[in-house]
């Protein structure tokens, strides 16, 4: 079975500052994915970032990167110069790509970021 | 770019009542997901449908059900409502892997 876990129920940062939110992962699979959503207030789920596990290079998407290490099973989302509008729920989320098809995405607790100016 | 659609985005039922909640998929997406998100908890899987036939099931009570059509839509219905199905209900679709998220239904039963 898979699992997230994400040990930072809070995070309170100061704008322009980067933020690091941690995620773990256990799997048994040796193929799999790895996501980041951010939910704001507003409920939307939106896809920040995706790192495969065969990827070699982190993954990064503008000011997000995600700092991937296998050997710790851990894929954290690094903000770069955080803004106001950062502030919301963040989930860490993983599927495996072993099979073709539909592959339901486990999440973690999330964590609820807030930026203060 | 087009997004994934979900309607109705707010439904307010009565227990016992029954909801049929509808998601259309981003163009050229051939697999949907349906998850639900109680308050303050992450999102749970329910059920998925890849080309139109069932791929997997979650964590769904058998008063639900669900489908996917020939254009690719799909339709979670919910019968006997119970307030603990008071959540938010996403679809998501995807087509090689990444999954893209509707908007949610916001589902409340009193």
């Amino acid at each position: 079975a898979q699992k997230i876990t994400q040990t930072q129920p809070g995070m309170f940062v100061q704008e322009k500052e980067a933020v690091t939110l941690d995620c773990t992962y256990d799997t048994s699979d040796q193929s799999y994915g790895l996501f980041w959503y951010k939910q704001p207030s507003s409920g939307e789920m939106i896809f920040l970032i995706y790192q495969g596990s065969y990827d070699e290079q982190n993954a990064t998407e503008g000011r997000y990167s995600l700092n991937f290490q296998k050997a710790r099973k851990s894929a954290n989302l690094v903000i770069s110069a955080s803004q106001l509008g950062d502030s919301a729920m963040y989930f860490c989320a993983m599927i495996s790509t072993k099979i073709q098809g539909a592959q339901k995405l486990v999440f973690g607790q999330g964590t609820r970021l807030t930026i203060n100016p | 770019a087009a997004g994934v659609i979900q309607s109705p985005r707010h439904l307010i039922k009565e227990k016992r009542e029954t909801a049929t909640l509808k998601c259309y998929p981003i163009p050229r997406h051939d697999t949907v997901y349906w998850y639900q998100q109680g308050p303050g908890q992450d999102p749970q899987f329910l059920i998925s449908f890849y080309e139109k036939m069932q791929s997997d099931k979650g964590s769904i009570p058998d008063r639900f059900s669900a489908q996917q059509f020939s254009d690719y839509h799909s339709e979670l219905n919910m019968s006997s409502l119970e307030l603990g199905d008071s959540a938010l209900y996403f679809c998501a679709s995807s087509r090689y892997g990444e999954q893209y998220f509707g908007p949610g239904t916001r589902l409340t039963v009193t």
